[in-house]
């Protein structure tokens, strides 16, 4: 079964840190790139960052560069987002997911982040 | 950057034909996937390359792609198909959303 599994969510202080996780299974990690996406309670689907297969070009929503750090471990299975200086407008449901252009998508169930004092 | 829009909601009669549209400068030349997602739930495709459904969605959800608009129509509405829908494409190498739309179904 093609599946993506996030965990690492939870409350955090503003200006605080955390590591969202995602492994894959089911399909060759390695011939896609992977895509965070978040959603705020209540609102729209926003895109937050790409990484390519090898990991070397990486992409990110205006609102999160400097801050947040996609990456990937290859050899398991692995997407990791790295969230520093977190604000409350971070406070999100965040979602991996495997995105391609022409092609079936893949979403994981999501994992619920709230910066919050 | 680039930009879709959706209407906020449609409004569709139990059994009749709904239609979701999404616009952005030139679409036609862009791949489009469409998303339906219940509350509390993750998104789920419905339609991908414009018009492709992924397995286990229903003939009933088809797509089109021409000039500036890119359209979900839902025929036969079921009242399980109240909920939002999204569309989305790439743009270079970044991921790009519509707003979203919520279909109520009468």
């Amino acid at each position: 079964e093609v599946q993506l599994v996030e965990s690492g969510g939870g409350l955090v202080q503003p200006g605080g840190s955390l590591r969202l996780s995602c492994v894959a299974s089911g399909f060759t990690f390695t011939r896609y790139w992977m895509t965070w996406v978040r959603q705020v309670p209540g609102k729209g689907l926003e895109w937050v960052a790409n990484i390519k297969q090898d990991g070397y070009e990486r992409y990110y929503v205006d609102s999160v560069k400097g801050r947040f750090t996609i990456s990937r471990d290859n050899a398991k299975n692995s997407l990791y987002l790295h969230m520093s200086n977190l604000r409350g407008d971070d406070t999100a449901v965040y979602y991996c997911a495997r995105m391609p252009p022409a092609a079936v998508a893949v979403w994981g169930q999501g994992t619920t982040v709230t910066v919050s004092s | 950057s680039y930009e879709l829009t959706q209407p906020p909601s449609v409004s569709v009669a139990l059994g009749q034909t709904a239609r979701i549209t999404c616009w952005g400068n030139n679409i036609g030349s862009k791949s489009v996937q469409w998303y339906q997602q219940r509350p509390g739930q993750a998104p789920v495709q419905v339609i991908y390359k414009d018009s492709n459904r992924p397995s286990g969605i229903p003939e009933r959800f088809s797509g089109s792609n021409s000039g500036n608009t890119a359209t979900l129509t839902i025929s036969r509405a079921q009242a399980g198909d109240e909920t939002d829908y999204y569309c989305q494409v790439w743009d270079s190498s970044s991921v790009v959303f519509g707003g979203g739309t919520k279909l109520t179904v009468l």
